[in-house]
């Protein structure tokens, strides 16, 4: 179960968008469109942002989106937002049943 | 509210034993999957085990298969991992996680978290 392939850190100044990568492999998040990710706070719990690829929880700002390419996922925040800084972590179903997660980025808003 | 909530970390010794649970509410217990999963402090998520609804599939992840059970009491609305064996790198802050969807042992995401209960093994 070998975690996904996530950058350490991106930044992005007010307004702008940046985009997050998720490595992963055929074995994982190129076999199944069940990506998810994850923002965590500092000392918080991580809370769900997308799930599934591209969906979005109830209550979610629509400035989250997510997307996937051959064994590549992404999620993208747009109009980022001093609030948006936390870590961001991608989440994948594999075969057998269990889910790997990634390494976790840490985004800062500049 | 979907509300859990955590207990029963502390400071064991290597080898030792310790019991997690998870207390559940805010929503049909019995109608979802539920998931462990640990964060070093400072470092990222690792999922450690998942069972499904009815408590009759598990999974583990690899580093603690063999050494931690989980199981559930759908009468008491509560999620339980039973840690043996345990070693200074099981040392975490330990999530419960209700599962979402409808594939793999537990669901295929993580949609509501607790805050956390803090495990550390050392002599």
């Amino acid at each position: 179960q070998s975690a996904l392939t996530q950058p350490a850190s991106v930044s992005g100044s007010p307004g702008q968008s940046i985009t997050i990568s998720c490595i992963g492999t055929n074995m994982d998040v190129g076999s199944y469109d069940l990506v998810s990710w994850c923002q965590q706070h500092p000392g918080k719990a991580p809370k769900l942002i997308i799930y599934e690829v591209n969906k979005r929880p109830s209550g979610v700002s629509n400035r989250f989106s997510g997307s996937k390419s051959g064994n590549t996922a992404s999620l993208t925040i747009s109009g980022l937002q001093a609030e948006d800084e936390a870590d961001y972590y991608c989440c994948s179903y594999i075969a057998g049943g269990t889910v790997v997660f990634g390494g976790g980025t840490k985004l800062t808003v500049l | 509210d979907v509300q859990l909530v955590e207990s029963g970390g502390g400071v064991v010794l290597p080898g030792g034993s310790l019991r997690l649970s998870c207390a559940a509410s805010g929503f049909t217990f019995a109608d979802y999957g539920l998931n462990w999963v640990r964060q070093v402090p400072g470092k990222g998520l690792q999922w450690v085990a998942g069972i499904n609804s009815n408590g009759a599939m598990t999974g583990y992840g690899d580093s603690v298969k063999g050494r931690f059970t989980v199981s559930r009491d759908n009468a008491k609305h509560s999620l339980y991992l039973q840690m043996d064996t345990l070693r200074a790198e099981d040392t975490a802050l330990y999530y419960c996680a209700r599962g979402g969807g409808y594939v793999g042992v537990a669901g295929n995401y993580f949609d509501f978290w607790g805050q956390g209960t803090l495990v550390t093994v050392s002599s």
